[in-house]
Order: C-alpha cells, then sequence, then structure tokens
C-alpha cells in the first residue's frame, strides 16, 4: 500500500530564505507526482505536476525535483515571500491505479517578514 | 485552468438533517473526485466517477452518496447528519492526469 509522508510536518522561517520541502512514497511505482498549496479553510491549488519521466518541473519561483528510485521529491521555494505561508501537500498517483491521489500529512509553511 | 465550484462553503445544521453538497465544473472533465479532510489531516477520497452514471466509493469509507447525472455536477448527500459527519468536504475534476480542486465546503453538525 502506498504511503506519502512530509517532512517537516511545520517550518517558520524569515523572508528572503529558500526552502527545501521534503516528500517521501514507499512504493516507486508511480505514474505522477503532484504538489498542492492550500490556504487556511480553503482548496487546493496546484503548483506542479511532475511525470513518472521527469526529473524536475519549474513554475516561477518554485522546483520540484522527482527521484522515483528512492521515493522521494522536494519541492524548492526561492526568495519566499509572507504570501508564501500556507500548508503545502504532495499527492502521488499510482502506476496500477491512475485514477486515485494518495496524499501526505503536508507541510504547514509560515514565513515571516 | 478549471472551475470548479462548491456550495455552500460552510455549513451548520443539526443532528439527523438531509444535507446536498453540491459540486459543478464548467470545463467538461469526465473525472469527479470527493476527499474528506479532518484539520490538520491528509485528504481522504471517498468517492468518485469517471463520467455520467458512473460513481464508486473510494478508500475511505463514508455513509454519504453521490449521484453523477450530468457530466458537470456531482453531488454530494447525506441522508441523516451526525456529529462525526463534522469535517472538510473538497470536489475535484481532472484532466488527464492533473487534478483541479474546489474551494471546499466545511461542515459542522451539531
Amino acid at each position: 500500500k502506498q504511503e506519502v509522508t512530509q517532512i517537516p510536518a511545520a517550518l517558520s522561517v524569515p523572508e528572503g530564505e529558500n526552502l527545501v520541502l521534503n516528500c517521501s512514497f514507499t512504493d516507486s511505482a508511480i505514474y505522477n507526482l503532484q504538489w498542492f498549496r492550500q490556504d487556511p479553510g480553503k482548496g487546493l491549488t496546484s503548483l506542479l505536476l511532475i511525470q513518472s519521466s521527469q526529473r524536475e518541473q519549474t513554475s516561477g519561483r518554485l522546483n520540484a525535483s522527482l527521484d522515483k528510485s528512492s521515493g522521494r521529491s522536494t519541492l524548492y521555494i526561492a526568495a519566499s515571500q509572507p504570501g508564501d505561508s500556507a500548508t503545502y501537500l504532495c499527492a502521488v498517483r499510482t502506476a496500477y491505479n491512475t485514477d486515485k491521489l494518495i496524499f501526505g500529512t503536508g507541510t504547514r509553511l509560515q514565513v515571516f517578514p | 485552468e478549471a472551475d470548479i465550484y462548491q456550495t455552500p462553503r460552510y455549513l451548520v445544521i443539526g443532528t439527523g438533517k438531509k444535507i446536498t453538497l453540491e459540486c459543478s465544473q464548467t470545463m467538461g472533465h469526465d473525472k469527479m473526485y470527493w476527499y474528506q479532510q479532518d484539520p490538520g489531516m491528509e485528504l481522504h477520497l471517498i468517492h468518485y466517477s469517471y463520467g455520467v452514471n458512473s460513481t464508486e466509493k473510494g478508500d475511505l469509507s463514508s455513509e454519504s452518496t453521490v449521484s453523477r447525472i450530468r457530466t458537470e455536477h456531482f453531488p454530494l448527500t447525506l441522508e441523516s447528519a451526525r456529529p462525526s459527519h463534522t469535517s472538510q468536504y473538497l470536489c475535484a475534476s481532472s484532466r488527464g492526469n492533473e487534478q483541479f480542486f474546489g474551494p471546499g465546503t466545511r461542515l459542522t453538525v451539531l
């Protein structure tokens, strides 16, 4: 059974720092991995989608990498801003059931001025 | 970008009431999903649909039911709400293998 873990559970940093959020999964047979952002009491906003054949994806200040063999993905946030404060979730879609996403519990990020 | 709407955004009701949470998307996506999320916890899939007249139960057992009569509409119904149903309910739809989420409905059952 695929399990997804995110470390750290919470992170508080000053504005301007570069950050790395970690996501690990137990079964390397994934179809793709998706990073989301969730603001308090809100839905999820898709940030980046990495296919299993890809090593990384970039969007603005965000860069996500994928190492399938080691069961890990990282989300790199450059020059963090207070507006980046949110919970970041990673989710994997397994190769044998591409219709379902399996979510981690998220990393709650606070960026203070 | 997908547009997914959920109503109501917040709902506080008494035990035993029947409720329907609405979810609509305007992008013509075939696949739609319902997730349940307790505060600080991960999302759990409770229902999904491949298209009209298709509904499947998800990984987390739920007393709710769903229907898919129209492509754009995927309502979730609780026949008799209980305090244990208090949670956030998130609807999603997918284009290809990327899911897009609605804003969620926060349900409180007293």
